[in-house]
């Protein structure tokens, strides 16, 4: 299996900061790498998908970047709507795998 | 509005065997490009892959889950299934349907799911 791991794990950030999180996997993975926000006791939601392209009805705030092995998402200026947890995941072979998550809290 | 709902039953005993349906609305589960898809999160944790079908009846599945999984699709309820045999406490999690798109080996993703339901294996 592929191993996805994020950094950090959890993050404190204020409104208005520019923020990165970044995704390694074990091993290549093109740009088949996509990114979710997940809101407490809510679906994770497609933020970004094939590493740098934006789902429709995403802000332009959020991109993504990378390919082969070393990913990042970056939201330009947090919004209070931001403050959520973020996963990484991997479609480039099965079984797909997510990253275990990195938790973004108001500072 | 593409809109997938879980149902099922929240208690299950060890060893029997786990079932949840997804009910499709708002697009048809014959769709070209499209996986049926179930991933669960154990309670505070990550997100794990369960496994796919294709409307054709072709499925995909998680090797760490395949012994005890079985993934269907009725077309004429527009709604897919998931069982898992031989539950234990570790398959307590939240369950989701989702929908995955995967037209011409490209794109890939996770694009609509469903509100997820807790199921909860105890005696």
């Amino acid at each position: 299996d592929i191993q996805m791991t994020q950094s950090p794990s959890s993050l404190s950030a204020s409104v208005g900061d520019r923020v990165t999180i970044t995704c390694r996997a074990s091993q290549t993975i093109s740009n088949f790498l996509n990114w979710y926000q997940q809101k407490p006791g809510k679906a994770p939601k497609l933020l970004i998908y094939l590493a740098s392209s934006l789902q429709n009805g995403v802000p332009s705030r959020f991109s993504g970047s990378g390919s082969g092995t070393d990913f990042t998402l970056t939201i330009g200026s947090l919004q209070p709507e931001d403050f959520a947890t973020y996963y990484c995941q991997q479609s480039s072979s099965i079984p797909q795998t997510f990253g275990q998550g990195t938790r973004l809290e108001i500072k | 509005q593409v809109q997938l709902q879980e149902s099922g039953p929240g208690l299950v005993k060890p060893s029997q065997t786990l079932s949840l349906t997804c009910i499709v609305s708002g697009t048809s589960i014959r769709s070209d490009g499209y996986y049926w898809s179930w991933i669960r999160q154990h309670p505070g944790k990550g997100l794990e892959w369960i496994g796919y079908i294709y409307y054709s009846g072709s499925t995909y599945y998680n090797p760490s889950l395949k012994s005890r999984l079985t993934i269907s699709v009725d077309m004429s309820k527009n709604q897919f299934s998931l069982k898992l045999s031989s539950v234990t406490a570790a398959d307590t999690a939240v369950y989701y349907c989702a929908r995955y798109f995967d037209i011409n080996n490209n794109y890939r993703f996770f694009d609509f799911w469903g509100q997820g339901t807790l199921v909860t294996v105890s005696s």
